[in-house]
Parts: C-alpha cells; sequence; structure tokens
C-alpha cells in the first residue's frame, strides 16, 4: 500500500461545478497535511494545511478524518484557473519534517 | 508568503559534467533544506534535507558522492549532480523552512529542469 495515495485522474467539470478529491494515507501516526498545488511544470504551492477540525479558505474546504485517514479538499464554484494537479502532502513522522507527496489528482475545469 | 530561489531554471548538460543548483531563502532565514526529483507524471521524491551548517541527510537509495549537498548559510543551499547521465534528467526542487514545533510548513522554490545529453 502507498504511504499517501490519490486517485490520479483527471476530474473533468464544468465551470461552478464542486468537486471533492480525497487522499489516504497509511501512518496513523501522521501529524500535518497538506494540500498543494501544481500546475503543469511548476513547483508546488501550499494551498492550505488541513487541521483535525477542518478548514475553509474561501471557495475551499479542507477535511481530516483520523479514524479512517484521510483528508479532503473540497473546491466549491470552480474557476477556469483553478486546472492544475492537487498534491496530498503527508508529514508522516512526527519531529522528522518529513514530507510525503501524493502522486495528484489532475484537475480539469471546462468552460 | 515565504519567497524561495532556485537557479538556475532550466540546464542542459553533456554527460560526466557536474552541475550545480542553488535554493536561496529571500525574506526568511531556513534553518531546514530540502531537496526534491521528481520524474514525469510522479510524485516528488525527497532526495535529502539539509540543516546549515551540519551535513545532509539522504534519503535511502540516493548516492551521497554524487548528489553533493552544501548548506553553508541560513538562506543558501547548494545541490551539486556530480558526472551527470541521462537518467539524472529531472525537475529538481529545492524547499525551505524555518521549522519549529508549531510550524512544519516547506516553501518551494520553482525548480531547475535538468537536462543530460
Amino acid at each position: 500500500r502507498k504511504e499517501v495515495e490519490q486517485d490520479p485522474g483527471p476530474f473533468n467539470v464544468p465551470e461552478g461545478a464542486t468537486v471533492a478529491f480525497n487522499c489516504t494515507y497509511s501512518n496513523s501516526a501522521s501529524q500535518s497535511f497538506f494540500w498543494y498545488r501544481q500546475d503543469c511544470r511548476k513547483e508546488p504551492k501550499l494551498l492550505m494545511s488541513v487541521y483535525s477540525s477542518g478548514n475553509e479558505d474561501g471557495r475551499f474546504t479542507a477535511q481530516l478524518n483520523r479514524a479512517s485517514q484521510y483528508i479532503s479538499l473540497l473546491i466549491r464554484d470552480s474557476k477556469l484557473s483553478d486546472s492544475a494537479t492537487y498534491l496530498c502532502v503527508v508529514n508522516q513522522l512526527p519531529g522528522t519534517y518529513k514530507y510525503i507527496f501524493g502522486t495528484g489528482t489532475r484537475l480539469k475545469v471546462l468552460a | 508568503g515565504a519567497v524561495v530561489s532556485q537557479h538556475p531554471s532550466w540546464v542542459i548538460c553533456k554527460s560526466g559534467t557536474s552541475v550545480k543548483i542553488e535554493c536561496r531563502s529571500l525574506d526568511f532565514q531556513a534553518t531546514t533544506m530540502f531537496w526534491y526529483r521528481q520524474f514525469p507524471k510522479q510524485s516528488l521524491m525527497l532526495m535529502a534535507t539539509s540543516n546549515e551548517g551540519s551535513k545532509a541527510t539522504y534519503e535511502q537509495g540516493v548516492e551521497k558522492d554524487k548528489f553533493l549537498i552544501n548548506h553553508a548559510s541560513l538562506t543558501l543551499s547548494t545541490l551539486t549532480v556530480t558526472s551527470a547521465h541521462p537518467e539524472d534528467s529531472s525537475f529538481y526542487i529545492c524547499s525551505a523552512s524555518h521549522l519549529s514545533p508549531s510550524t512544519d510548513t516547506q516553501y518551494f522554490g520553482p525548480g531547475t529542469r535538468l537536462t543530460v545529453l
């Protein structure tokens, strides 16, 4: 089983749609969780950290389910500019500051 | 947000040559820098963790004599790919962090695309 697993997609959605991605992780001791966005041939950019209580930033909502070991990202009212690969990132080993990246989920928002 | 730069952004070199990539944190002091490699359609893979003033910690399977890392200051780390071969062609990305018990956020540089002929 991969340490961090994501559906690679692509998810093709029309503008204005709501889309959700899930990511599962294998190590129950993981403490920090993030969603990064990566555009083609560019570096990852932090989208948001994921907290146990869930967090929202504008059209983006992230949630963590520790019991089932998954995190989710919900994007409402999709824009063309949301087209990118969304990377689930887990710091598996507390104190080591070592990120484990998922392979990413590709999103294409269509006009 | 924190800004991290990398130089060069792309490089093409002949097989057998060495290539140095610089990673700089521009507006903060990075106690720790990380070097990643990403092959097409794959996820980022951590190569090594570098702390200022100490030797880098390499991940399993990464040759430390081939990928030389120097972290001489709190704002600069370098990765030298020695005797590069075509299989070293990849997207190399650094990240920097001012790690503390309250934060482990990493900020990524724009990456360096290396092509070895």
